[in-house]
């Protein structure tokens, strides 16, 4: 079964990290880019950043000014999002995707998110 | 940033009813549109992609077109799992951007 866990999140403190992570299987994850999006409490989906094959290749959106980092680990079959100087618009769930392999982005398999809480 | 405006932003309907979800793209996005279902509490669920191609399993009900700048989302015959909230997303260029959502409720 083709599958995308995420870990990471938690209640964090304005000014601090954290490391999320996704865990793929069930799927040739190597083929695929990976993507996150998140959504902020009754909000709607806001789309942040994807990571290319062999994880030289990135996109970010236009918000994360260098905050946010996307990497993998290609023999972990994982894909993580580093963010840095947490503030409380960053509280949202954020979701993994299974992104294009070639061609126009299309995200058909999705993780059931984990929930990133900045506040003090 | 290519900026999607989705109208309206909810709608209420009846079970069977038709009603159409309007996506507009901020420059030319082509065809390059997909459309996402989303349930409260759940992940979002891929519907179309490339403006009118419906995925793998998703009802004949749902239907997409346009192109350019505007697109529209329809659904035929409303059944009672299709109230949820739906987002456009234009794939053109990163960064892909998704429109409001629009949330359809029962009336």
């Amino acid at each position: 079964e083709e599958q995308l866990v995420e870990s990471g999140g938690g209640l964090v403190q304005p000014g601090g990290s954290l490391r999320l992570s996704c865990a793929a299987s069930g799927f040739t994850f190597t083929s695929h880019w990976m993507a996150w999006v998140r959504q902020a409490p009754g909000k709607g989906l806001e789309w942040v950043a994807n990571v290319g094959q062999d994880g030289t290749k990135k996109n970010y959106a236009d918000f994360v000014n260098g905050r946010l980092t996307i990497s993998r680990d290609n023999a972990r079959n994982s894909v993580y999002l580093q963010i840095y100087s947490l503030r409380p618009e960053d509280t949202a769930v954020y979701f993994c995707a299974r992104d294009k392999i070639v061609g126009p982005s299309q995200y058909h398999l999705w993780g059931q998110g984990t929930l990133v809480t900045v506040s003090s | 940033d290519i900026q999607m405006t989705q109208s309206p932003s909810s709608l209420s309907a009846s079970v069977g009813d038709r009603i159409t979800i309007t996506c507009r793209a901020s420059q030319n996005i082509d065809k390059y549109l997909n459309w996402y279902q989303q349930k409260p509490g759940k992940a979002p669920k891929f519907l179309i992609y490339d403006t009118s191609n419906l995925q793998s399993g998703v009802p004949s009900r749902f239907s997409g077109s346009g192109s350019e700048t505007h697109f529209t989302l329809t659904i035929d015959n409303l059944a009672p799992e299709d109230f949820a909230t739906y987002y456009c997303q234009q794939s053109l260029t990163a960064p892909l951007t998704f429109g409001g959502g629009t949330k359809v409720e029962i009336k």
